[in-house]
């Protein structure tokens, strides 16, 4: 099973920052990765797919990076709607999904 | 609109079994793949099982493989999770999602449509 390990688990951020998030996969995934959103209460939202790709709709404020066994998601210019728990996922080998990093605001 | 419309939760004692529906609507059905995943009370997501368009390849972590079986209905637009054998672990939220796919040259599998889940709750 391949393990994807989300750091940090929990980050601060004031509004019209930008921030970094991490995912490393325990082996060699490619850029079979995805990010989702989840905002309390909501079910989760697709952002990214293949490691770099923006879903239809999705600011371009959102960036994601990576290949093989580290992945970034990097959000520009932080608001107060990007508060919320974020998701790696690979699909390289079946699914499995990251622990989450969650966004706060300092 | 896409629409995703789970039902079938509630509270069950441990070893009974439940079967989770998930209706769809707003797109054609039988032309996609399907899954559940779960969240537990404050934790992270966790892939379920995944199904493909006609049913004839079914897909499982070893967390739920030989409990859970998934199952689909293309002529009502519909997808199942059959929970067998539950424990206290698999209480979450359970969501149906479709695995929607976008191909340059590159196949690029996501789930794109999700619904708003229904609560398990395994206790005595």
């Amino acid at each position: 099973e391949t393990v994807m390990t989300q750091s940090p688990t929990s980050m601060s951020t004031s509004i019209g920052e930008r921030v970094t998030l991490n995912c490393k996969a325990s082996q060699s995934v490619g850029i079979n990765v995805d990010w989702y959103q989840q905002t309390p209460g909501q079910s989760p939202k697709l952002l990214i797919y293949g490691a770099s790709n923006r879903h239809t709709g999705v600011p371009d404020r959102f960036t994601g990076s990576g290949f093989g066994r580290d992945f970034t998601l990097t959000i520009s210019n932080v608001e107060a709607e990007d508060l919320a728990v974020y998701y790696c996922l690979q699909y390289g080998s079946s699914w499995t999904f990251g622990g989450g990093t969650k966004l706060e605001l300092k | 609109e896409v629409q995703l419309v789970e039902s079938g939760g509630g509270l069950v004692q441990p070893g009974r079994s439940l079967k989770l529906s998930c209706a769809a609507s707003g797109f054609t059905f039988s032309n996609y793949y399907m899954a559940w995943v779960r969240q537990a009370p404050k934790k992270g997501l966790e892939w379920v099982a995944t199904i493909s368009t006609s049913g004839s390849r079914t897909y499982y972590p070893d967390s739920v493989k030989g409990r859970f079986t998934i199952s689909r209905d293309n002529a009502k637009s519909s997808l199942y999770l059959q929970m067998n054998s539950l424990k206290s672990e698999d209480t979450a939220t359970y969501y149906c999602a479709r695995l929607g796919d976008y191909y340059d040259g590159t196949y690029y599998p996501y789930f794109d449509y999700w619904g708003q889940g229904v609560m398990v709750t395994v206790s005595s």
